[in-house]
């Protein structure tokens, strides 16, 4: 079967800088997506990762480890409208879906 | 960039009552949607991905006879909730992905808020 693992919940700082986790677990893996959601929306793209490495778009960055099963998103320079739920999404071919984390509730305080 | 629009944004109707939500594809052929469902505080969950011209194929446990989904053309895919009642309140939310790159990200519809009194 497939398991994604991410924290529940994290708080930082306005201006700081915060890392968020995601291990998984799946066959067939094709690459791993990031998502934000705001409480009562839909999610919106963030980063899609395919090859090992750091991708930086903008103050985001994704980082892949596909040997580890690991990915990271970075957030620099924290706003305070951050404050959302981000999702780490694993697409496998083996399944030929896209399976949901339970997601991560950044809380940015001032 | 790539929209889905989702209809309606929210729904409140009587227990007993069946409910459809479209789903289209505004600026992109999707020969594949999505259709997940999202209770509050968790993440979302895949009911059934929608394939243009044929049977939906659904996820384990969600019953095919109660979401019904019929993916018509490549810009649309339709959910509708057979007979809802209270314990089918919940955020749907529908996704599309363009066919050509199976790569390529989802992009979500704006969801869906079905209450069921």
């Amino acid at each position: 079967g497939q398991n994604i693992d991410q924290p529940t919940e994290m708080t930082a700082t306005e201006g700081a800088i915060v890392q968020i986790n995601c291990t998984y677990q799946t066959s067939g893996f094709n690459g791993l997506f990031w998502y934000q959601q705001h409480a009562g929306e839909a999610p919106t793209f963030l980063s899609y990762n395919v090859l090992d490495g750091l991708e930086e778009k903008g103050r985001f960055s994704s980082f892949l480890s596909r040997s580890k099963g690991y990915s990271y998103l970075l957030l620099k320079e924290l706003q305070m409208k951050d404050s959302a739920s981000y999702l780490c999404a694993v697409y496998s071919g083996g399944y030929q879906k896209v399976t949901f984390g339970t997601g991560t509730k950044l809380q940015v305080i001032p | 960039g790539a929209v889905v629009s989702q209809h309606p944004s929210r729904v409140i109707c009587k227990s007993g009552t069946s409910v459809k939500i479209e789903c289209r594809s505004l600026d992109f052929q999707a020969t594949t949607m999505f259709w997940y469902r999202q209770f509050p505080k968790q993440s979302l969950m895949l009911m059934a991905t929608s394939n243009e011209g044929s049977k939906a194929t659904y996820e384990q446990g969600v019953e095919k006879d109660k979401f019904l989904i019929n993916h018509a053309s490549l810009t649309l895919s339709t959910l509708t909730v057979t007979s809802a009642h209270p314990e089918d309140s919940s955020f749907y939310i529908c996704s599309a992905r363009k066919s050509t790159d199976s790569n390529q990200p989802q992009h979500f519809g704006d969801g869906t808020r079905l209450s069921i009194l």
